[in-house]
């Protein structure tokens, strides 16, 4: 079966440090990658993906994602964390073959403080 | 675009009441999800739809809830009766052809029901 883990709850940093979001994924074969952003009361936002080439992939409002074959992750990241960051990150997962289902993380929980 | 609009945004209704649901998912997308997002169980998946085929309806918690795609552009997710522990935020998201290479799912703004 497929699973997607985010190890942490939550994540503090202070705005300007850099900020790294963890993922791991159990996925049979190759697998497509994405992290999603919720902001309070409105749906999931998409943010980037890993379909296939380059390991480190570039999304939305600087954010990147590096994806390692070997240790099966794909940690979201970005150099220099703004307040406007806090929010609850989603990492998903599925297979690459015909169409499959996401599976989601439970959800990570951004917070950049001032 | 305007995106997946769902309505209403908001539902409070008594228990034992039935509730519709509403989406209109992206033109030109031909899947269609249904999701249910609380504290305790997180991200669920309901159903998903291809072609407005109901494929997947592992999901759905038990035989009160039921949804349709009468076409293209709109579906239904219906509780009947409702119950207080069907409180929870439901989403609709659709994604296009595989054969276009997007892969990702656009998401509703969803619609946050409380059952008293």
């Amino acid at each position: 079966a497929q699973s997607v883990a985010q190890p942490e709850d939550q994540v503090n940093v202070a705005e300007g440090n850099p900020l790294t979001v963890k993922c791991t994924y159990s996925v049979s074969g190759n697998p497509y990658l994405f992290w999603y952003v919720q902001y309070p009361n409105r749906g999931l936002q998409f943010l980037l993906k890993y379909i296939t080439g380059d390991n480190l992939v570039k999304g939305s409002y600087g954010f990147e994602a590096e994806f390692n074959k070997s240790q099966t992750s794909f940690h979201l990241k970005k150099p220099s964390a703004l307040v406007s960051d806090s929010a609850l990150y989603f990492c998903a997962a599925r297979r690459n073959t015909g169409f499959q289902k996401l599976v989601f993380g439970t959800g990570t929980r951004l917070l950049v403080s001032p | 675009d305007a995106g997946v609009i769902q309505s209403p945004r908001h539902e409070v209704t008594e228990m034992g009441q039935e509730v519709t649901l509403r989406c209109k998912p992206i033109s030109g997308h031909d899947y269609l999800f249904w999701y249910r997002q609380t504290m305790m169980r997180g991200l669920e998946l309901l159903i998903y739809f291809n072609n407005n085929v109901p494929i997947d309806d592992s999901g759905m918690p038990e035989d009160r809830f039921s949804a349709k795609m009468p076409n293209a552009s709109f579906s239904t997710l219906k509780i009947q009766p409702s119950e207080p522990r069907d409180s929870a935020v439901y989403f609709c998201a659709s994604s296009p052809p595989p054969g276009q290479g997007a892969y990702e799912q656009y998401f509703g703004p969803g619609t946050r029901l409380t059952v008293t």
